[in-house]
């Protein structure tokens, strides 16, 4: 699978939209880029994933290149329960949906 | 949304004992589960996918002698860390697909704190 880039920490501030890049360059074209997240000593939460097009949900917004190379998630309104460290991956449709952490984005949303 | 029960949510055992950990999922049947530990500041590693009937698949650098993984049923899976030392002390995390396809987000328990003394 496509290996991942993110920026190791952002702060956001409260109310404010989150913007969360990944850089997946060797992105293939059956592979998906999902992301999730994991607010301390809990276990991780899936936000949303896509392939091409782009995807809403009611957590988050994914926006992904045309070239596929990069993507960003959006957190529309930050709140202070958004603190937490958010890990994108890609997903190739040969690995029964495997998820390879990487270090992910640590995002401190503050007041 | 679905859910996944992990249990005990926190364990501390004596070395040498074995310890099992239960994973769950409530709401769907899970073809595929996998495991994985964290280690204090570090991200999550994935041990082993287990598909319901079959062995579990490990990955490379996990003793699978070590970690024995048995997913009987589609809404059951347990992890046993035999004869566990204090160098296993970890946050053990399970996770529950209904496919194990690609296309399909994986749903995580709130994970096990194991501590050996």
């Amino acid at each position: 699978d496509a290996k991942t880039t993110q920026p190791t920490s952002m702060d956001c501030a409260e109310g404010r939209a989150a913007n969360l890049p990944c850089n997946h360059s060797t992105i293939s074209g059956n592979e998906y880029v999902y992301w999730y997240r994991q607010i301390h000593s809990q276990g991780p939460q899936y936000i949303i994933h896509g392939l091409k097009n782009n995807e809403t949900n009611e957590m988050a917004s994914l926006i992904i290149t045309e070239d596929r190379k990069s993507s960003t998630l959006i957190l529309p309104h930050a709140t202070l329960r958004d603190t937490a460290v958010y890990y994108c991956i890609v997903v190739g449709s040969d690995s029964w949906g495997k998820l390879q952490f990487g270090a992910g984005t640590q995002v401190v949303v503050t007041p | 949304g679905a859910v996944v029960s992990q249990h005990p949510s926190r364990v501390i055992c004596k070395s040498g004992t074995s310890v099992k950990i239960e994973c769950r999922s409530l709401d769907f049947q899970a073809t595929t589960m996998f495991w994985y530990r964290q280690f204090p500041k570090q991200s999550l590693m994935l041990m082993a996918t287990s598909n319901e009937g079959s062995k579990a698949t490990y990955e490379q650098g996990v003793e699978k002698d070590k970690f024995l993984i048995n997913h009987a049923s589609l809404t059951l899976s347990t992890l046993t860390v035999t004869s566990a030392h204090p160098e296993d002390s970890s946050f053990y995390i399970c996770s529950a697909s209904q496919y194990g396809i690609a296309n399909q987000p994986q749903h995580f328990g709130d994970g096990t704190r194991l501590s050996i003394l």
